[in-house]
């Protein structure tokens, strides 16, 4: 596509529920990252993904957090037993190997209740 | 110590006054370097890739330092319009790392 698209670009869950976010990047991108961004703070680094694999899943917050990426192409971030404290907008990036920048989605905008 | 440091500010200045950021890396290993700008709620956007040599972009100019390990965005003439949070991007291996943000706020 044109650009990085997200979806949902809001979701509101309860407590303890699981939900995922959907990440679709720029056709032949093959770098992906997930951050997160709490209101008024920096960019938290969740994953990184090339191509299929996932070098560094360092930033994940715990292990209720997990992410796949699929034909190189669409990402999906896991969220298990959602916390209050996962409430924030998720970000996607895509590139091509990092050279030219990165292109964000729009967001996902999380909150639990 | 994080591994790319930016003054948070904020920035408060005129229209028309010239505004430099500064952004230190701790990997001298790092590869490429960007400055990106965000809006409130919005996502970050490429402002400019940084270059060795320095680049310019109208009122923007960016600078490399590898010895001292930072970059550097000036904006020339400020417009109402620079109000924004800009944040600089540090790729190392292939790893990409954004700095907190600096809050620019220009008034008239």
């Amino acid at each position: 596509g044109a650009g990085v698209s997200q979806s949902p670009s809001n979701k509101v869950t309860e407590k303890g529920k699981d939900v995922e976010l959907r990440c679709d990047p720029i056709s032949g991108h093959t770098a992906l990252y997930w951050y997160r961004q709490s209101l008024g703070q920096g960019l938290e680094f969740l994953i990184y993904f090339q191509g299929n694999s996932a070098p560094d899943k360092s930033g994940l917050p715990s292990d209720r957090f997990s992410a796949e990426r699929t034909g190189g192409s669409v990402s999906t971030l896991t969220i298990q037993r959602t916390q209050q404290e996962d409430s924030a907008v998720y970000l996607c990036a895509s590139s091509d190997r990092g050279l030219y920048g990165y292109t964000f989605g729009s967001g996902t905008r999380l909150t639990v209740v | 110590r994080k591994e790319v440091e930016q003054d948070p500010g904020p920035f408060n200045v005129p229209e028309g006054a010239t505004v430099a950021f500064n952004c230190t890396y701790s990997n001298s290993a790092s590869q490429s370097f960007f400055w990106y700008r965000q809006d409130c709620r919005k996502e970050p956007k490429l402002l400019m890739s940084v270059y060795s040599s320095g680049n310019e972009d109208g009122r923007f100019t960016a600078q490399l330092n590898r010895a001292s390990q930072y970059i550097s965005l000036l904006i020339r003439d400020s417009k109402l319009s620079d109000s924004a949070t800009y944040l600089c991007v540090v790729n190392s291996a292939s790893k990409i790392i954004f700095g907190s943000g600096t809050r620019l706020s220009i008034r008239p």
